[in-house]
């Protein structure tokens, strides 16, 4: 159990639709990491929030969004829905974030699947 | 910016020592290459990172090569519970240019 959690692990939609994943860091880090992992495109770095701010962009799409909350927690927003978003989405976070030699702890991932 | 490339698959047998090497030809100087192992339905867990030479803890060692450009995982006497994909990262930058590369992953079958 790395500490990092997300709900809810699983998600059924429809297309057009939106959804909100929610992730809580691991106690003490400041720092909150979205993926997406899907069978053509592997392990994909969409965004990272710091204490709150906007630290990194991925390959995030402009029908995506996220925000870190006061208390740490993150939200992930998925919105006019595709096929092709059917995916895992992982949040990952670490200490502070600063640098490439920061380690991540990844959370469990919510399961996505659009119909 | 950094690509990497992985095996896409590895066998080996329960005791043998298992060597995976990830290509980053265009790893920059401050770049880190970290390790994770994803089981399925699990987020990647952390295995090793290093910078350069080589890096061991108690379950994996890391060589990285003077060019640094490739890493090789070393896992020492596997078990069947080591069947998992590995991925390697390229990370680099810092702030609004931090870029995360992860390989496609290597699915090592660890067979009695």
């Amino acid at each position: 159990d790395s500490g990092v959690t997300q709900t809810p692990k699983h998600l059924i939609t429809a297309t057009g639709q939106r959804v909100t994943l929610r992730c809580s860091p691991r106690s003490g880090d400041l720092s909150v990491y979205w993926y997406q992992q899907s069978l053509d495109q592997g392990l994909q770095f969409l965004i990272q929030y710091y204490n709150g701010e906007e630290r990194a962009k991925g390959n995030i799409l402009e029908r995506f969004s996220a925000q870190q909350f006061p208390d740490l927690h993150s939200e992930l927003n998925l919105s006019s829905l595709e096929l092709g978003d059917s995916a895992l989405y992982f949040c990952a976070s670490s200490v502070v974030g600063s640098g490439p030699q920061e380690t991540q702890y990844f959370g469990p991932g919510t399961r996505l699947l659009v119909l | 910016l950094a690509k990497t490339t992985q095996p896409i698959s590895m066998d080996s047998y329960e005791g043998q020592e298992v060597n995976i090497t990830c290509s980053h030809n265009n790893i920059a100087t401050n770049d880190y290459i970290t390790w994770y192992q994803q089981f399925p339905s699990q987020g990647p867990r952390f295995i090793i990172q290093g910078y350069k030479t080589k890096v061991t803890n108690e379950v994996a060692s890391l060589f990285i090569p003077a060019d640094r450009k490739s890493s090789t995982l070393s896992l020492p006497r596997v078990s069947l519970s080591d069947t998992a994909v590995y991925y390697c990262l390229v990370a680099s930058g810092m702030d609004s240019s931090y870029k995360l590369i992860f390989g496609s992953g290597t699915r090592l079958l660890v067979r009695p």
